[in-house]
């Protein structure tokens, strides 16, 4: 069975700061790995994903993740955010050729200040 | 652009009502899934389909039901509402397993208070 752990519920991050969001996943077999962005009071949207190739993903908004597999970890990274990156984001997990029912972690509430 | 909507973003009942959530996709995806969303608690799944009258449970499936009559529309249903089921409740949908860009595609919520 796969899990996902994010490892901050909350994460509070001033403007034009770097920010990374931490993931970790447990998986006996390959995984594709997925983050959505959640902005208050609208569903959910695919921020990026990796499905095989480059460890390091570029999604929207200047977002990134790196895939690293020795450390079962996915941890997404901004360079510099700005206040409208303030949103719940979520990590999810998927293997590779089984169930397509992902499974998500808890979620981590980014907060950015002025 | 995949576009899924959800009939209603809120939605106040009352214990003992029976609740309809529709949901609608554009994309002639197979699979649909509900979940209910609570802080602390991420996204646990409800149910899910992965095609017209079939339906399969989730986590917490406990209290629902749902119902798939068309591939583009998945209804789920609170037979008797009560108030520990008020939540958020997002509805997506996504291709059939095996396609390697299956991401699920979120509906924006529907807000749903019981008293």
């Amino acid at each position: 069975a796969q899990s996902v752990t994010q490892l901050d519920s909350q994460v509070p991050v001033f403007e034009e700061a770097p920010v990374e969001l931490r993931c970790n996943y447990s998986s006996s077999v390959s995984v594709y790995l997925f983050w959505y962005v959640q902005y208050p009071n609208q569903g959910l949207q695919l921020l990026l994903k990796y499905l095989s190739g480059s460890t390091l993903v570029k999604g929207i908004n200047g977002f990134e993740a790196e895939f690293n597999k020795s450390q079962t970890s996915f941890h997404l990274r901004k360079p510099s955010v700005h206040i409208s990156d303030t949103a719940e984001y979520f990590c999810a997990v998927r293997t590779s050729g089984g169930s397509y029912i992902p499974t998500f972690g808890r979620g981590t509430s980014l907060i950015v200040h002025p | 652009d995949v576009k899924v909507t959800q009939s209603s973003r809120y939605l106040v009942k009352r214990t003992g009502e029976k609740v309809f959530l529709e949901c609608v996709q554009d994309m002639d995806h197979e699979n649909m899934f509900w979940y209910r969303q609570d802080p602390g608690l991420g996204l646990r799944l409800i149910y899910f389909s992965y095609d017209v009258k079939m339906k399969e449970k989730g986590d917490i499936p406990e209290g629902y039901s749902v119902s798939r009559e068309k591939k583009e529309r998945f209804s789920l249903i609170l037979e008797s509402a009560s108030t520990n089921q008020t939540s958020m409740y997002l509805c997506a949908s996504s291709l059939i397993a095996g396609g390697r860009y299956n991401e699920q595609f979120f509906g924006p919520g529907t807000r749903l208070t019981v008293l």
